[in-house]
């Protein structure tokens, strides 16, 4: 399987700040396609977790540019510019590209 | 508006079976494939398996972890998904989502606990 690594595990930031999450997988995540399948997702406490970015760097309806994906082959990075209190939880990436899908083991941002 | 929402689950004893439904609105259902994805309390989601749209035959994929014991499957007529868990374990015990394909919409979650 693939294994991805999330770092780091948790992160304390204030609002108005930077914040920037890696994920590392254990081989190329570029498909047949040509296409890379890492996603990032945000689970908000209670919530089911909602996809944020998908093929690295595209951002989903509604998500704020705040929010950017970057990364190629096995290095990714989520950045957020300025973080706000509705960005507290817990961050995943996940792969879509090797069976089975993994997910990183999460990233929680909390609040300095 | 996409609409998942899971039910079935509950508690059931260490070798035990359980079929969990998914009920799927606001899409045209046959065009997507749909995923079953678990997570334990605390831990990462760990992906189960999908089951490919109609056009790609409505064949299936399973993670290693589950495959021989879960089946998906679905009812195209009712928009329904369907995940058959057998011989269950502790270690199955999880809340369980159903999620389009692209992951970009989940179900709300349903709680399954293997317990004696």
């Amino acid at each position: 399987d693939v294994v991805m690594t999330q770092t780091p595990v948790s992160l304390s930031v204030a609002i108005g700040q930077p914040a920037s999450i890696s994920c590392k997988s254990s081989q190329s995540l570029v498909g047949t396609s040509g296409k890379t399948y890492l996603n990032w997702l945000l689970q908000r406490p209670g919530q089911s977790p909602k996809r944020l970015i998908y093929l690295v760097s595209k951002l989903d309806s509604g998500i704020p540019d705040r929010f950017s994906g970057s990364g190629s082959e096995t290095d990714f990075t989520l950045k957020i510019s300025r973080v706000e209190a509705d960005d507290l939880g817990v961050y995943y990436c996940l792969q879509g590209t090797h069976f089975p899908y993994t997910f990183g083991a999460g990233t929680k941002l909390e609040l300095k | 508006e996409v609409k998942l929402l899971e039910s079935g689950g509950g508690l059931v004893q260490p070798g035990g079976s359980m079929r969990l439904s998914c009920a799927a609105s606001g899409f045209t259902f046959t065009d997507f494939y749909m995923y079953w994805i678990r997570q334990p309390a605390g831990k990462a989601p760990e992906w189960l398996g999908f089951i490919r749209n109609k056009a790609n035959g409505y064949t299936t994929e399973y993670n290693p972890s589950v495959k021989g014991r879960f089946t998906i499957s679905r009812d195209n007529t009712q928009n329904m998904l369907y995940l058959q868990m057998n011989t269950l374990r502790a270690e199955d015990t999880a809340t369980y989502y159903c999620a389009r394909s692209g992951i970009d919409y989940w179900g709300q979650g349903v709680m399954v606990t293997v317990s004696s």
